[in-house]
């Protein structure tokens, strides 16, 4: 079956603009998850949801940093006035359930901040 | 938090032989230890997990095992094939949820 897609592969931007970040996760998983992966770096944890709510945001840097699932399938990452040091590889993973391990990653969106 | 440790942050090894890729972590609470491998411009691929209650877990030419008392996990991938050459990043998990990951080993597999 279709794997998580993740929408755009890539993004440039200018310094303080608004970006949409979207994932679609595997059809039926329940838990969706946000990481961030800078150049050279593992991916770093920012926000998991199981359905539609938020069960755990405490990765996320700071306040220009929000994340939706109001149906609880696709999830947007929205981060306001962006800066360049947010420039990094944005990847979103599914899983069946929050606390099942298995999580199953997409291919990431490359968000350039110029 | 937790803190992953990965060595090496590069690995070259010929065509045949076995590359082995160690991790610690620091949360004795951790019982979740995934190896993912991440192909240039792709996300990471789950090729193997371990959880606390198991020592040693093998899936043809992958293998992982794990120090509870030393808090250590390692990667063995035996009879290597260029289309291993990859990044693998291990990580550990204590809710299932958060992920903390490695820095990552940039593996080659010389023909």
């Amino acid at each position: 079956g279709a794997g998580v897609s993740q929408t755009p592969s890539n993004k440039v931007t200018e310094k303080g603009k608004y970006v949409e970040l979207r994932c679609d996760p595997i059809s039926g998983h329940t838990a969706l998850y946000w990481y961030r992966q800078s150049l050279g770096q593992g991916p770093e944890f920012l926000i998991y949801f199981q359905g539609t709510g938020a069960a755990d945001d405490s990765g996320l840097p700071n306040d220009r940093f929000f994340a939706v699932r109001p149906e609880g399938s696709v999830s947007t990452l929205k981060i306001q006035r962006t800066e360049r040091g947010d420039s990094a590889v944005y990847l979103c993973a599914s899983s069946w359930t929050s606390g099942s391990n298995e999580q199953f990653f997409g291919p990431g969106t490359r968000l350039t901040v110029l | 938090g937790e803190n992953v440790e990965q060595h090496p942050s590069t690995l070259s090894v010929q065509e045949g032989d076995s590359a082995v890729i160690k991790c610690t972590y620091s949360d004795s609470a951790s019982n979740y230890f995934p190896w993912y491998k991440q192909e240039l411009g792709k996300g990471p691929q789950l090729i193997i997990d371990i959880r606390s209650n198991v020592g040693e877990k093998k899936d043809q030419r992958i293998a992982v095992t794990l120090n509870k008392t030393a808090k250590h996990f390692s990667l063995h991938i035996t009879e290597t094939q260029p289309e291993d050459s990859a990044v693998y990043f291990c990580a550990a998990s204590i809710t299932g949820n958060q992920f903390y990951f490695g820095t990552g080993t940039s593996l080659t597999v010389i023909p």
